[in-house]
């Protein structure tokens, strides 16, 4: 089944303690990307990566980084996470072509106390 | 800065009328997705769209775009309960960069 895939689904840590998102698809998707929601500001992009070794930030890309070892691999890392970066956080893939839609995974809702 | 305005933010319609909503963006772009988002679920694909005059439609809802006018609309066609849902629109920021700028959503509550 073609998927995206996020680990974990659910945490909650405490300020200060780096923390790895993963995002995997088994799509063979060169572009992928990193989205976090919150309440009334819709999604906003982290960072995102057209291929390997190759990423850029986003809107918000303060406080994250990110890796693209492999294709199939876009982890989000959170070196000294805040409280505000409580939020939704969803990975999206990709192939290129103009007419090719993103595909989410099911998103990893991070509390920072 | 591209910004992407939706209209309106919160939507509450009985079953079986239309409706539309609409997605205004500030700065030239050629593609434009519309999304959709069930409560505590991930976001589905619903349409691309690539060009001026392009229309697309799926089931009750149909999706256009004038990129004149830098606006899409979304409309509804005799609303049923299970089209409840937050609905998002998404820019390309730039041509062929791939980075989508979203609208805050439009939340519809159809009711029966």
């Amino acid at each position: 089944e073609a998927q995206v895939t996020q680990n974990p689904r659910y945490l909650i840590t405490v300020t200060g303690k780096k923390l790895t998102v993963t995002c995997s698809q088994n799509m063979n998707h060169e572009y992928m990307s990193w989205y976090r929601q919150d309440p009334g500001l819709g999604l906003r992009q982290i960072y995102y990566s057209m291929n390997v070794e190759v990423t850029d930030k986003g809107d918000v890309p303060e406080g994250y980084k990110v890796s693209r070892k492999e294709k199939r691999n876009f982890p989000l890392i959170l070196e000294s996470p805040s409280p505000n970066q409580t939020s939704l956080y969803f990975c999206a893939s990709s192939l290129y072509g103009q007419d090719q839609p993103q595909h989410f995974g099911d998103g990893t809702r991070l509390s920072i106390l | 800065e591209l910004k992407v305005e939706q209209n309106p933010l919160f939507l509450s319609m009985q079953e079986g009328k239309n409706y539309t909503i609409y997605c205004n963006y500030s700065t030239t772009s050629d593609r434009l997705y519309w999304y959709r988002q069930d409560p505590g679920k991930s976001l589905e694909s619903l349409f691309v769209l690539l060009s001026n005059g392009a229309v697309k439609q799926e089931g009750r809802l149909m999706a256009s775009l004038d990129t004149k006018a830098r606006l899409s609309t979304l409309h509804i066609t005799a609303a049923v309960h299970d089209l409840s849902a937050t609905y998002f629109c998404a820019v390309e920021t730039g041509a062929g960069s791939y980075q989508l700028t979203f609208g805050k959503g439009t939340k519809l509550s159809v009711i029966p």
